[in-house]
Parts: C-alpha cells; structure tokens; sequence
C-alpha cells in the first residue's frame, strides 16, 4: 500500500516568516493530495488541497506544490500568525470511489509572537 | 445540518469489556471511515465503507468490527477492550466526484482503557 513519509516532526518559526513541510509518497498512482490543519483538541480540518494534474495551488498564505516524478508535496505557509500554530498533516489518495487516504505523521508547527 | 456527529465524547473501559462508537451523518456521503490517532501520532484507518452493506478493512482492523446498514450511520464496535485501544477515534465521511473531494471529520471519541 502507500506510504507516506512527513518532515520535519516538529517546526519553530518567528512570527512573520515562513514555514514548509515536505511530504513524498511512494505509489505512483495517488492523485489526490489534501493537507489538514489539526488544533489542539480539535478535528482535522482541510486547509488545502491539490490533485496531480497540477503542480501549485495558492489560497492565500497558503501553498501547496507537488513533483510527480519525485512523488513529493509540500505546504507553505507565509507570513506566519500565531493561530497558525497547529499539527499539520498531509495525506495522499487515489481519487476514485471510497479509496483510502494515507496520512502523514503529522508536523507540530509553532509561532513564536 | 449537523454534519458528522460522535458519540460518546469520552469514555473509560475496563479492560475485556465492548462497547459501540456511534457515527452519524446527516451530508448523504456515500464514503465513511473510521480512524484512530494514538498521541503525537498521525491518523490510522480502522475500517471503511463505501455504502450501505458494504465495508472494508483498513490498516489497523484487528479488534474493531463495523456495520452499515443504511447511509447515515456507520458504528464502530470494540470486542474485548484492551489498553493499546487507548486513543482517540475519528468518523468521517467524504464527497466524491465534486471539485472538492475531500474527507470531512466528526469531533472525535477519547477512549481510555484501563
């Protein structure tokens, strides 16, 4: 089945910069890439997502870019606020009926104000 | 429109002892999955279902069983409890076809077994 691998675990950044996680995958055949916010007690939550027909997808501060050939994906985040702070997971997916999503370990992002 | 609910919230077992986490939805996903997410860890599919009577093992099935005989609802049932079932317990549910096929999650169900 897939794997997926995430770095780093844990990420510090100042307030105002910016902040990347890295992803790859192993099976050629995933096609969908979500990225998930979890606070603190809280649900996941999708923050953004991109399909592998593309290779960028923007919402704001927030970016995800993906390499098909190197099966890798990352998040990035700018101009980095304090509720920012989260774990922040990414998955991978064959987008067709009910296939699962493979998740990441999770990276613990903190906003130093 | 309630999205997906959990029940209970919380709750400790006694080691041996069963119990039903309960899961509805009121979107008409035809996709729900159970998960589990162990501390500092990331999320583990338990079991999955893509409609009414049909189910699916994920990577973590030993332990758990499921049903789902209508759309709505898809519980999950502990046999046997045993500590290293200690977690955290996600439902979702996901769309499938539109532009944003996505999974959507219910609150979560802590379960402490001791």
């Amino acid at each position: 089945g897939e794997n997926v691998e995430q770095h780093p675990s844990t990420l510090s950044v100042q307030e105002g910069d910016s902040a990347v996680i890295k992803c790859t995958y192993s099976d050629s055949a995933s096609n969908y890439f979500p990225w998930y916010k979890q606070e603190l007690g809280k649900r996941p939550q999708l923050i953004i997502d991109i399909r592998s027909n593309v290779g960028e997808k923007k919402d704001q501060r927030i970016a995800v870019t993906l390499n098909k050939t190197a099966k890798h994906f990352s998040l990035h985040i700018t101009e980095t606020q304090p509720e920012d702070s989260a774990v922040y997971f990414c998955a991978a997916s064959i987008w067709s009926a009910g296939n699962q999503f493979y998740f990441g370990t999770g990276t613990s992002l903190t906003v130093i104000p | 429109n309630a999205g997906v609910t959990q029940t209970p919230k919380f709750r400790i077992l006694k080691i041996g002892q069963s119990m039903t986490l309960q899961c509805t939805q009121d979107m008409n996903h035809n996709y729900m999955y159970w998960y589990r997410q162990d501390p500092g860890m990331g999320l583990k599919l338990i079991y999955y279902s893509v409609g009414a009577g049909i189910t699916d093992k994920g990577e973590v099935p030993n332990g758990y069983n499921v049903s789902r005989s209508t759309t709505e609802d898809f519980p999950l049932r502990l046999e046997l409890a045993a500590p290293s079932q200690t977690s955290v317990y996600f439902c979702a549910t996901r769309t499938a076809g539109g532009p944003t096929d996505t999974q959507y999650f219910g609150p979560g169900t802590r379960l402490t077994v001791l």
